[in-house]
């Protein structure tokens, strides 16, 4: 079966580290582009990083400089270290795989297909 | 960035009915537009990829359309399990950036 599950949330206050892991199952993390998204409470979806099958990295420029998306293929699993957190980084976090197929030498991006349950950051003093 | 706009923030329709929402980009994105559906307290769901393309398992009554910078998504027949949030996405550049979502009250 296919599926992400995330771990890592929690309480941690202002300045401080967290990070974000994401086990994937039935498909191969490296093979994919992989995203974050994030959702404040009451709020809407804020899309946070990605990671291509290639190693190349992209962030919102909300984040940008303080989190760091990467990958272990020998575990097969996404990680998001968030440093310097702030209070606007409470949300529930997701991770995400994005479906891609490639035609010629372009990967055209078809949305994120699977996603995991979300795991809850909570950033306060 | 790419800003994604979204119309109606709510809506509210009747078992039956028909609704459609709009999004609007701020620049051309051929048809990179994913549309999701989120329930309360659950991950969001992918329904509609490349503007138009049902998401395998997605019942027929959801359609989407457009390209360039304007999109719909048409939900018909709906059903009382139609209630949600619905969020455009373009996959066009990075940020992929999100609309702001409608939420949808089934009567």
């Amino acid at each position: 079966e296919v599926q992400l599950v995330e771990s890592g949330g929690g309480l941690i206050q202002p300045g401080g580290s967290l990070r974000l892991s994401c086990a994937a199952s039935g498909f191969t993390v490296s093979s994919n582009y992989m995203s974050w998204v994030r959702q404040a409470p009451g709020k809407g979806l804020q899309w946070v990083s990605v990671i291509y099958s290639g190693g190349r990295t992209d962030y919102a420029d909300s984040v940008k400089g303080r989190f760091t998306i990467s990958r272990d293929n020998s575990k097969n699993t996404l990680y998001l270290q968030m440093n310097s957190l702030r209070a606007e980084d409470t949300a529930v976090y997701y991770c995400a795989r994005v479906a891609t197929v490639v035609r010629g030498i372009i990967t055209h991006q078809y949305g994120m297909d699977v996603w995991g349950q979300g795991t809850t950051v909570t950033v306060s003093s | 960035d790419i800003q994604m706009t979204q119309s109606p923030s709510s809506l509210s329709a009747s078992v039956g009915g028909r609704v459609t929402i709009t999004c609007r980009a701020s620049q051309s994105i051929s048809t990179y537009l994913n549309w999701y559906q989120q329930k309360p307290g659950k991950a969001p769901k992918l329904l509609i990829y490349s503007a138009s393309s049902l998401q395998s398992g997605v019942p027929s009554r959801f359609s989407g359309f457009g390209s360039g910078t304007d999109f719909t998504l048409t939900i018909s027949s709906l059903q009382p399990e139609d209630s949600a949030s619905y969020y455009c996405q373009q996959s066009y550049s990075t940020p992929y950036t999100f609309g702001q979502g409608t939420k949808l009250e089934i009567k």
